[in-house]
C-alpha cells in the first residue's frame, strides 16, 4: 500500500471553529488532492497541489483553505466550519509521467468530520 | 471541460451473474483511464487502469475493462460476482488531474 496517513480519522468539532486535517505521504508524489465524499455527490474535489507551494482550487473549494509546505504534507483547513462541511475527507496523491498527465491516485483512509 | 459519467447510479446483480459497469469519458485526447472500488466504509482501492496499447485490460479481483476510442468509453466487466463485490465504483480520468464520475453501487442479491 501506498504510504499515505490521514489523520485526524474523526473529529467532531463546533459550528465556528478552525479546523485543519493533514495528510501525509512517504512515496514522494508531485500531487496532492483533497476531496470530500457526500451521499449522491460521489468524490468531488476541494484543492489540489502540484507541487511545493503550488495550490489550485478544484470544484467545491468555498470555506476551505491548503497549505503545502513540503512534498510529504498537505493540510487542508476550514477556516470557519459550517454544518454544511460534515463530510468524509479523502486525501490522494499521484505522480506524473510521459507529457505531464497525472498517475493513478493513492487514497487515504478518509476522515470523517462532523461539525455540530 | 474535461467530464467523466457514469450512468448507472444502482445496479443490483445475482451472485454468480455477469456484471457489467458504464463509464464515458470527455475529454480532449485519451485520457489515463482507472477504476477504483470502495467498500463500505473504506477507502478507494484502484481495481486497473488504462495508458494506451491493449484495449483490454486486466485488473485485480478477476475484474477487466475494454477501452473503445470510438465510443469514448471504459467499461469494466466482470464475468462472475461474488459477494464481495458489493460496493461503489469510480470511473476516473487523468489529464492535468483526476476527474471522477459519480459512482455506480452495486448491491450483489444471494
Amino acid at each position: 500500500d501506498a504510504g499515505i496517513t490521514q489523520s485526524p480519522r474523526h473529529k467532531v468539532t463546533e459550528t465556528g471553529t478552525p479546523v485543519t486535517l493533514r495528510c501525509h505521504q512517504t512515496e514522494n508524489h508531485r500531487y496532492m488532492y483533497w476531496y470530500r465524499q457526500d451521499p449522491g455527490h460521489g468524490l468531488r474535489l476541494i484543492h489540489y497541489s502540484y507541487g511545493v507551494k503550488d495550490t489550485d482550487k478544484g470544484e467545491v473549494s468555498d470555506g476551505y483553505s491548503v497549505s503545502r509546505s513540503k512534498t510529504e504534507d498537505f493540510l487542508l483547513t476550514l477556516e470557519s466550519a459550517t454544518s454544511s462541511q460534515t463530510s468524509v475527507y479523502f486525501c490522494a496523491i499521484s505522480n506524473t509521467q510521459g507529457g505531464g498527465d497525472v498517475t493513478e491516485a493513492f487514497f487515504g483512509q478518509g476522515t470523517r468530520l462532523t461539525v455540530v | 471541460a474535461q467530464s467523466v459519467t457514469q450512468p448507472d447510479i444502482h445496479i443490483t446483480v445475482s451472485e454468480g451473474a455477469s456484471l457489467e459497469l458504464r463509464c464515458n469519458y470527455s475529454y480532449g485526447a485519451t485520457p489515463y483511464l482507472f477504476w477504483y472500488v470502495q467498500s463500505p466504509g473504506q477507502g478507494l482501492q484502484l481495481l486497473l487502469k488504462y495508458f494506451s496499447g491493449d484495449t483490454l485490460v486486466q485488473g485485480i479481483k478477476g475484474f477487466e475493462a475494454e477501452f473503445k476510442r470510438s465510443q469514448s468509453s471504459f467499461n469494466l466487466r466482470k464475468p462472475s460476482v461474488h459477494w464481495s463485490d458489493a460496493a461503489e465504483y469510480f470511473c476516473v480520468a487523468a489529464g492535468n488531474k483526476l476527474t471522477f464520475g459519480g459512482g455506480t453501487r452495486v448491491l450483489v442479491k444471494p
